[in-house]
């Protein structure tokens, strides 16, 4: 089946530090991949997206690169801020088998705390 | 505000009782999706309608079960609970059952504590 996997975390960085959160998948088929962030006590929020091979997804100073030769979709961020910490949740989106629709497969996600 | 419109955001009941999940979605969409967030298991699809129908389940027990109602929200009953069904749920919608090259929009939880 579709799956996700996601680095362990949590990670702890310090304020301007560089970030990467690393994220494979394995599909049947093209799907597309997500990376969703949800900040203490709220839900889910769209981070970025890419639809199809070496598309870049970027939002906020956070990018990601769909690899289909490496099935990978690495969330960074050049330089983090204490506003950035969150856990962070990879996804892809692929049909469901015999559901005729589409529906989002989670990594287990990231905890990311930034220190001043 | 993500437009995706959640109740009750906390709710603690007994083993074995029985409660609902309600939720609204934003405006537009037709498709509703309802997610459990554990922190062993993470982010679990459990079901999706699509404008009054069933279209895809997940690992949705047989305890558990939901609706979309002709206005579009949704309700999850959740029966017979036990202490290990206490987690967030869930809900997030989009407008239709094709390629999610937006991806949903999800409502800020519902955290169920079942003692």
């Amino acid at each position: 089946g579709n799956s996700v996997t996601q680095m362990e975390g949590p990670v702890t960085l310090s304020e301007e530090a560089f970030l990467t959160i690393n994220c494979t998948y394995t599909a049947t088929g093209y799907p597309s991949l997500f990376w969703y962030v949800q900040y203490p006590g709220e839900g889910l929020q769209l981070l970025l997206k890419a639809t199809k091979a070496d598309d870049k997804g970027s939002n906020k100073g956070f990018e990601a690169t769909y690899r289909k030769e490496t099935t990978s979709f690495h969330l960074e961020k050049g330089s983090v801020q204490v506003s950035d910490s969150a856990v962070y949740f990879c996804a892809l989106s692929l049909p469901a088998p015999g559901a005729g629709s589409y529906q989002l497969t989670f990594g287990k996600g990231t905890k990311l705390s930034v220190i001043p | 505000d993500s437009g995706v419109t959640q109740t009750p955001k906390h709710l603690i009941t007994a083993t074995g009782q029985r409660v609902t999940l309600r939720c609204s979605p934003r405006s537009g969409d037709l498709s509703v999706y309802w997610y459990q967030q554990s922190l062993d298991q993470g982010l679990q699809f459990l079901i999706q309608y699509y404008n009054g129908e069933e279209r895809a389940k997940g690992n949705i027990l047989e305890r558990f079960s939901a609706q979309q109602f002709p206005d579009l929200h949704s309700e999850l009953n959740l029966s017979s609970l036990e202490l290990g069904d206490s987690a967030l749920y869930f809900c997030a919608s989009s407008v239709a059952v094709g390629q999610v090259v937006s991806g949903y929009t999800f409502g800020s939880g519902t955290r169920l504590t079942v003692v």
